[in-house]
Order: C-alpha cells, then sequence, then structure tokens
C-alpha cells in the first residue's frame, strides 16, 4: 500500500500568517491527492481534491500543489477557523490511505 | 446536501460481530459508500466500499473480517467486522465518493465511537 508522509507535525503560528504543509507519497500518486481538514469532535472535511482543485464551499485561502509523490498544502493568511488538523490521502491506489496528520496549533 | 448518520452499539464484546448502519439522506444509486476508521494510534483507516451495484472493495489488512453490503430501498449501508478485539475500538465514519471520483470522499457522516471490551 501507498505510505503518506505529512510533515512537520505540529505547527505553530499566529492568525494572518501563512501555513505551508507537506505530504510525501511513498510512489507515485500521480495528482490523485486530497487534503481534508479535521476540528476536535469533528469528521474530516474535503478541502482539496486531485492535488488542486478545491472542494464546494472552500475559501480561496486554501490552495494544493504537487504531483508524483510531493505535494503541499497552503493556507495564506490563517483565520481563526483554520487551526486543526490536516490530512492528505491518496486515491492513486487501492486500499485509499491517508497521512498521519500535520495539527495547525496557535502560536 | 447530502446527509449521513452513522448508528450501532457503541460496546462491543471481544470476539463478537461489530455492525454499523449508515443512513443516507438521499438516493444511494451512483456513489461508493465508504467505512473509514480512526484511532489514535493508526489514525485515519480506510475499511472498504460498496458501490451502487453491490460491488465491493476491501482493506486487505482487514478483508477477512468485513463485509459491507448496501439497501437501496432504505438508503442504508452496512458494516460488519467480525472477531472484534480491542484493537478495533474507533470512531467509524461512513463516506461518500462519486462515480467520477472514486476514493474522493466529499461528504462524511459526524463518525460513532465504538469500543471493544468485555
Amino acid at each position: 500500500e501507498i505510505v503518506l508522509t505529512q510533515s512537520p507535525a505540529t505547527l505553530s503560528l499566529s492568525p494572518g500568517e501563512r501555513a505551508t504543509l507537506s505530504c510525501r507519497a511513498s510512489q507515485s500518486v500521480n495528482t490523485y491527492l486530497a487534503w481534508y481538514q479535521q476540528k476536535p469532535g469533528q469528521a474530516p472535511r474535503l478541502l482539496i481534491y486531485d492535488a488542486s482543485n478545491r472542494a464546494t464551499g472552500i475559501p480561496a485561502r486554501f490552495s494544493g500543489s504537487g504531483s508524483g509523490t510531493d505535494f503541499t498544502l497552503t493556507i495564506s493568511s490563517l483565520e481563526p477557523e483554520d487551526f486543526a488538523v490536516y490530512y492528505c490521502q491518496q486515491r492513486s491506489n487501492w486500499p485509499l490511505t491517508f497521512g498521519g496528520g500535520t495539527k495547525v496549533e496557535i502560536k | 446536501q447530502v446527509q449521513l448518520q452513522e448508528s450501532g452499539p457503541g460496546l462491543v464484546k471481544p470476539s463478537e460481530t461489530l455492525t454499523l448502519t449508515c443512513t443516507v439522506s438521499d438516493s444511494i444509486s451512483h456513489y461508493y459508500w465508504n467505512w473509514i476508521r480512526q484511532t489514535p494510534g493508526k489514525g485515519l483507516e480506510w475499511i472498504g466500499y460498496v458501490y451502487s451495484t453491490g460491488s465491493t472493495n476491501y482493506n486487505p489488512s482487514l478483508k477477512s473480517r468485513v463485509t459491507i453490503s448496501s439497501d437501496k430501498s432504505k438508503n442504508q449501508f452496512s458494516l460488519r467486522l467480525s472477531s472484534v478485539t480491542a484493537a478495533d475500538t474507533a470512531v467509524y465514519y461512513c463516506a461518500r465518493a462519486t462515480t467520477l471520483y472514486p476514493g474522493r470522499l466529499d461528504s462524511w457522516g459526524q463518525g460513532t465511537l465504538v469500543t471493544v471490551s468485555s
């Protein structure tokens, strides 16, 4: 199965700052990579699919890039509601797999 | 917007079978219906899906113990996980993926905690 490694594990930033999250795949997933946001007590929410496409209703401050094995989620200017855990997930090969998550916390 | 809701026992005894149902607010035709679980130790783990035709696909790590089925008349799909152990204690989510984007989980239930304990 494809292993996804996210870094860093924790990102400490202030509101208004730029957040850059990374996801690396153990083999190429083409652009079949998604990003999800999860807040405490809630289900994950789809943010970005196929590497760079924002899901319905997702603000423009969220953007994704990458292909092959290296991907980035960027939050251009952190809003208070953006502090959460972010997961990447690949759908290139079955089984679907998720990264271990990056927690974006308030500095 | 489609709504998904998991239901089932919150406590299951070791060696027994865990059974959960996901009720969908709309028709379940033409979609992939998935189960995912989350634990503090292993994170998010995809369990498998049932497609609207009835075809299934399971995670090899769980395949010998998993059955996912659907009931179109009730707009429901279900998960059965047999011979459970404490390692199966998790929050279980149901989620949808479209035919155009298999594996893109665009709608999720709120999740239900299942504890395996005697």
